[in-house]
């Protein structure tokens, strides 16, 4: 199957800075989602992404289909954005609807 | 709230069981997935059914099984439980856009 890389694996931040997570797959892909994983497990959808720019609030990404990567910016961190980031791609060749998801990127956010 | 309910929370049970997980989807769609998070394998596609029939299969044991009923709800079967069966096991739905949902997940331990 595809494979898809996060990084980095782990991140540290000061409440009020910013960040980017970095999504890496290694084949096209017409679907990519980003989800946060919170402390009590729950998979929150943040973005649906196969292409273009999207902004939530603080939160925004980006996805280049054509160079296979995607970025999630989160600006002015809180420490409710503690959690595990998670990219998950559907890949166009298998024709599959099924998600293949990173090893995700842990944050933590320092009051 | 994504609209995507599971049964129970958490099960506790002895290797050797078998235990049913329960999943509904959000109103209107009519894929399901299940999706197994471990530890050491990560997030991993299970199977996938679509208006009550298979679509598609990942890695999923054969002591495994699922089905999706006429009123769009499905069920995991998991039987002769081992140790490593242990797991968060999600359940997602989706509709025409592909974009997915995911429930709570249930907390499958096994002692």
């Amino acid at each position: 199957g595809i494979q898809v890389e996060q990084s980095p694996p782990d991140l540290i931040l000061q409440e009020g800075a910013n960040s980017t997570l970095r999504c890496n797959f290694s084949d096209s892909v017409n679907n990519l989602q980003w989800f946060h994983q919170n402390p009590w497990g729950q998979l929150i959808n943040l973005f649906y992404i196969p292409s273009g720019t999207k902004q939530n609030g603080r939160l925004s990404a980006t996805t280049v289909a054509t160079e296979r990567y995607s970025l999630l910016y989160i600006s002015s961190s809180q420490t409710t954005d503690s959690g595990v980031y998670f990219c998950a791609v559907r890949q166009t060749q298998t024709g599959a609807n099924n998600l293949f998801f990173g090893t995700g990127t842990r944050l933590t956010v320092i009051p | 709230d994504s609209g995507v309910t599971q049964t129970p929370k958490h099960l506790i049970t002895a290797t050797g069981q078998r235990v049913t997980l329960r999943c509904s989807p959000r109103s209107g769609d009519l894929s399901v997935y299940w999706y197994q998070q471990s530890l050491d394998q990560g997030l991993q596609f299970l199977i996938q059914y679509y208006n009550g029939e298979e679509r598609a299969k990942g890695n999923i044991l054969e002591r495994f099984s699922a089905q999706q009923f006429p009123d769009l709800h499905s069920e995991l079967n998991l039987s002769s439980l081992e140790l490593g069966d242990s797991a968060l096991y999600f359940c997602a739905s989706s509709g025409l856009t592909y974009e997915q949902y995911f429930g709570p997940g249930t907390r499958l331990t096994v002692t």
